[in-house]
């Protein structure tokens, strides 16, 4: 149980573009999805916290602009890098927990690796 | 405030032999920890949790790690090391109940230590 899957798996796209990425927990029901962002050989970066039915709640630093979250459903996250740039370039994981309990463990989609050429 | 360290961006072992992956973690109330393991270009994994019950927790694919209060550590073992366990690995602590204002669910990621396992 507690499956959590991410779409798409990777994407290339232009400079100047925008891309979508789709998060779901397919088989609970999520009121929180967080989204992080993983340099190669580093650690996760948390970017925001997404909260259904309203607005994301996003970290110290990250552009809510550039990073537009939506959480329209209990099942659905998603997050949209606009205008993407090179230095976009990164793997994007969303995870989720069951419930809002401190000691629930988070389950993490696959990620989505997006290069900006 | 939370905060995690892994001492060791790099491990390697012998196909059979202990795996010893350190953690220590700072925290100013009791801490909820977590050990996670990623292989390449794929989400986190769940391997073992400590929350305040036994302090030595027993995780998947044969992992354990000991809770120590006294020494602020959180180490994640393993007796005889197998090929397939060659990914990178993360502790993170959560925020608890006892934090006032928390956003319930955050965690906080040590750096990562890759291990590798030679045959």
């Amino acid at each position: 149980g507690a499956v959590v899957s991410q779409h798409p798996s990777w994407v290339i796209c232009k400079s100047g573009t925008s891309v979508k990425i789709e998060c779901r927990s397919l088989d609970f029901q999520a009121t929180t999805m967080f989204w992080y962002r993983q340099f190669p050989k580093q650690s996760l970066m948390l970017m925001a916290t997404s909260n259904e039915g309203s607005k994301a709640t996003y970290e110290q630093g990250v552009e809510k602009d550039k990073f537009l979250i939506n959480h329209a459903s209990l099942t659905l996250s998603t997050l949209t890098v606009t205008s993407a740039h090179p230095e976009d370039s990164s793997f994007y994981i969303c995870s989720a927990k069951t419930d809002r309990t401190s000691n629930s463990p988070l389950h993490f989609g696959n990620g989505t690796r997006l290069t900006v050429t | 405030a939370q905060s995690v360290t892994q001492l060791g961006s790099h491990v390697s072992v012998s196909e059979g032999a202990l795996v010893l992956l350190r953690c220590n973690y700072s925290s100013s109330v009791p801490p909820y920890l977590f050990w996670y393991v990623q292989y390449p270009n794929q989400g986190l994994q769940l391997l073992l949790k400590y929350t305040s019950a036994a302090t030595l927790v027993k995780g998947i694919n044969g992992f354990e790690a000991e809770f120590k209060k006294s020494e602020t550590s959180f180490h994640l073992t393993k007796p005889s090391a197998h090929m397939s366990d060659a990914a990178e690995y993360f502790c993170a602590v959560s925020e608890s109940p006892a934090d006032r204002g928390s956003t319930l669910g955050r965690l906080y990621f040590g750096r990562g230590t890759q291990l590798t396992v030679w045959p």
